[in-house]
């Protein structure tokens, strides 16, 4: 079936930090992969997104590209500052399909 | 600019009662899932729904719990006979059409609390 595997957290930085969230995926065919952003209390709120292999997702200096070699979709920040404090999700819709399947979500806290 | 409204936005119920969550997808969307995350879990899949019409609910329980998404009025997630295991927040979203590259958008959920 499709899975998604995410770094395990919680990940504790300081502020200007370089970011990295590793995101591994499992599906047949091209998925669509995106990043969510979960802030306390709070629904998801897409972060950025690709939709074909090499593909570049940016939004607010994250990026994550889309690389079918490895079935990963890595989100990377150079530098972080503490409003990033949040959960991050890893998801993919599987080709021909609409629901989203989820990784366990990352905690990122940034320290001043 | 509405986005995606769900309420309540906190519900607490008694075993045995049921509970009623409501959903309003964003203008000019007729695309609505439901999702259910645990504490400290990501979410899951639970319903995909089209006006009037169930398209999968492969992530639904297979009792107590229901979907819908009338002609006219919010979609609906009822859940009869709570049981503790049914705390939960539960999130609803929407999208314009239902390929796989177009991005859903989430409300802020309804945290459902068990007596």
């Amino acid at each position: 079936g499709n899975s998604v595997t995410q770094m395990e957290g919680p990940v504790t930085l300081s502020e200007e930090a370089f970011l990295t969230i590793n995101c591994t995926y499992t599906a047949t065919g091209y998925p669509s992969l995106f990043w969510y952003v979960q802030y306390p209390g709070e629904g998801l709120q897409l972060l950025l997104k690709a939709t074909k292999a090499d593909d570049k997702g940016s939004n607010k200096g994250f990026e994550a590209t889309y690389r079918k070699e490895t079935t990963s979709f890595h989100l990377e920040k150079g530098s972080v500052q503490v409003s990033d404090s949040a959960v991050y999700f890893c998801a993919l819709t599987a080709q021909g399909a609409q629901k989203l399947v989820f990784g366990q979500g990352t905690r990122l806290t940034i320290n001043p | 600019n509405a986005g995606v409204m769900q309420n309540p936005r906190h519900l607490v119920r008694r075993r045995g009662q049921e509970a009623r969550l409501r959903c309003s997808p964003m203008k000019g969307h007729s695309h609505v899932y439901w999702y259910r995350q645990l504490p400290e879990e990501g979410l899951k899949f639970m319903v995909y729904l089209q006006k009037e019409n169930i398209i999968d609910e492969s992530g639904m329980p297979k009792e107590r719990f229901s979907a819908e998404f009338p002609k006219e009025g919010p979609s609906i997630l009822r859940i009869q006979q709570v049981v503790r295991g049914d705390s939960a927040a539960y999130f609803c979203a929407s999208s314009p059409s239902g390929t796989n590259n177009q991005p859903q958008h989430f409300g802020d959920g309804t945290r459902l609390s068990i007596l």
